[in-house]
């Protein structure tokens, strides 16, 4: 069975420019889960979705967003980058329904700002 | 904030010893999860605690759940070089969906 699949594996923008990140759940899961790793921070909550609605998001500006579309893939937008967005972005998924379904991480996305 | 405080930060030790990370908090939880992280990669799932007092062996690891759901240990005997990497222990809250992470255990065992 697959696991979690994210895209691209790097990504390098300049401050300013927008990043689209995206994961595919495995299967049959349809709650996806965003975090951010960044060096020093460890890892932090971004979003929740789950069956296409957004159940939670972390403490984090407005111009990190995202959504789930209706084969529970999801995307991960950044606005507006900045220099401290630079980090490996990880995508999770789990059964969906409620919260506390043990969650699978993807290999992560690895985002530089310049 | 750091509501999971993870101890020890690093931790190396020759192959063949016995270590354990600690996980504490002042809040409970409705479950306790271990990950396990290389250089690079996304975090890997090694187990799932939910009841208080609960323990897990997988093989020479050994997981713990406090009691109070508010703290977890993990175990390992006899640790070997390939157990080296970054574990991550995580709390998640009922209807949040998020997971609180500690600041992880850097394990270095040596041969």
């Amino acid at each position: 069975e697959a696991g979690v699949t994210q895209s691209p594996t790097h990504l390098i923008k300049t401050r300013g420019q927008q990043a689209t990140l995206r994961c595919s759940p495995i299967s049959g899961h349809t709650s996806v889960y965003w975090y951010q790793q960044a060096l020093g921070l460890g890892l932090q909550f971004l979003l929740w979705y789950d069956e296409g609605e957004e159940r939670n998001r972390g403490n984090f500006p407005p111009r990190f967003s995202g959504r789930q579309f209706p084969n529970y893939s999801s995307e991960l937008n950044v606005n507006a980058l900045e220099l401290e967005d630079s980090a490996l972005y990880l995508c999770a998924s789990s059964l969906g329904g409620r919260s506390g379904n043990e969650q699978f991480f993807g290999p992560g996305t690895r985002l530089t700002v310049l | 904030t750091q509501l999971l405080e993870q101890s020890p930060q690093f931790l190396s030790i020759q192959e063949g010893e016995n270590l354990t990370v600690y996980c504490n908090s002042s809040s409970v939880f409705s479950s306790l999860q271990w990950y396990r992280q290389e250089p690079g990669e996304g975090p890997v799932l090694l187990v799932t605690v939910v009841t208080g007092g609960e323990v897990k062996k997988l093989k020479r690891l050994t997981f713990q759940f406090g009691d109070a759901r508010k703290d977890s240990s993990l175990h390992i005997t006899a640790a070997q070089p390939g157990d080296t990497g970054l574990y991550l222990c995580a709390g998640a809250r009922s209807n949040t969906g998020k997971l609180i992470f500690g600041q992880g255990t850097t394990l270095q065992v040596k041969p």
